[in-house]
């Protein structure tokens, strides 16, 4: 157990709708990233919290958002869902917002599926 | 702009051989991070190891070892009397004053028993 709880496991929905991916980071850590492993783009960063506030954007779909709430914990809003956004999501947490220095911790990961 | 290569897409090698995985990485800034993380078939990222732009010392950790080169950006990586439980996924990272990880595409290795 890596110490960061990711919520579902896995996930199949159809097209059109909207779901929500939960991440509870490690225990004394402020930092939130959010990475997406799709077959065509391998893995990429999404988007990272630090502390309650977006730190950094990357390739984020405009048909996503976050959050992180005051408990640090973070949710990954996925809507109007396309085939395409089918992919394993994952979480890593950070104790500093420039998580190079101090490592980063993964989920085990969201499997999401659109049918 | 900030890059890893990772060419190697797949590896097959037999049980007991020595195998190299490959990693290239492109970052203008001074300071950085370098990851390698293993995903097993059952999907989880496993951290393997993080070293930074200025400790070029090679690592060893049991049978595996990592050898870091700035002169020619790469940092290797090698399994020694590679094991079927080696099979998985192999990605190189790079984290730099960008913070959020830049991966490699990944090396597929099979190791065959």
């Amino acid at each position: 157990d890596s110490g960061v709880t990711q919520t579902p496991k896995h996930l199949i929905t159809a097209t059109g709708q909207r779901v929500t991916l939960r991440c509870s980071p490690r225990s004394g850590d402020l930092s939130v990233y959010w990475y997406q492993q799709s077959l065509d783009q391998g893995l990429q960063f999404l988007i990272q919290y630090y502390n309650g506030e977006e730190r950094a954007k990357g390739n984020i779909l405009e048909r996503f958002s976050a959050q992180q709430f005051p408990d640090l914990h973070s949710e990954l809003n996925l809507s109007s869902l396309e085939l395409g956004d089918s992919a394993l999501y994952f979480c890593a947490s950070s104790f500093s917002g420039t998580g190079g220095n101090y490592g980063y911790t993964f989920g085990s990961g969201t499997r999401l599926t659109v049918v | 702009a900030q890059k890893v290569t990772q060419a190697q897409t797949e590896i097959s090698v037999v049980e007991k051989e020595d195998v190299t995985l490959d990693c290239v990485y492109e970052t203008r800034d001074t300071t950085y991070y370098l990851f390698w993380y293993k995903q097993p078939p059952s999907g989880e990222l496993v951290f393997l190891i993080r070293r930074n732009s200025f400790d070029e010392q090679n690592e060893i950790s049991g049978r595996y070892s990592w050898n870091f080169q700035k002169s020619t950006s790469s940092f290797n990586f090698t399994i020694t009397a590679s094991q079927v439980v080696d099979s998985a996924v192999y990605f190189c990272a790079l984290s730099d004053s960008n913070y959020q990880l830049i991966w490699g595409a990944g090396t597929k290795l099979i190791i065959k028993p």
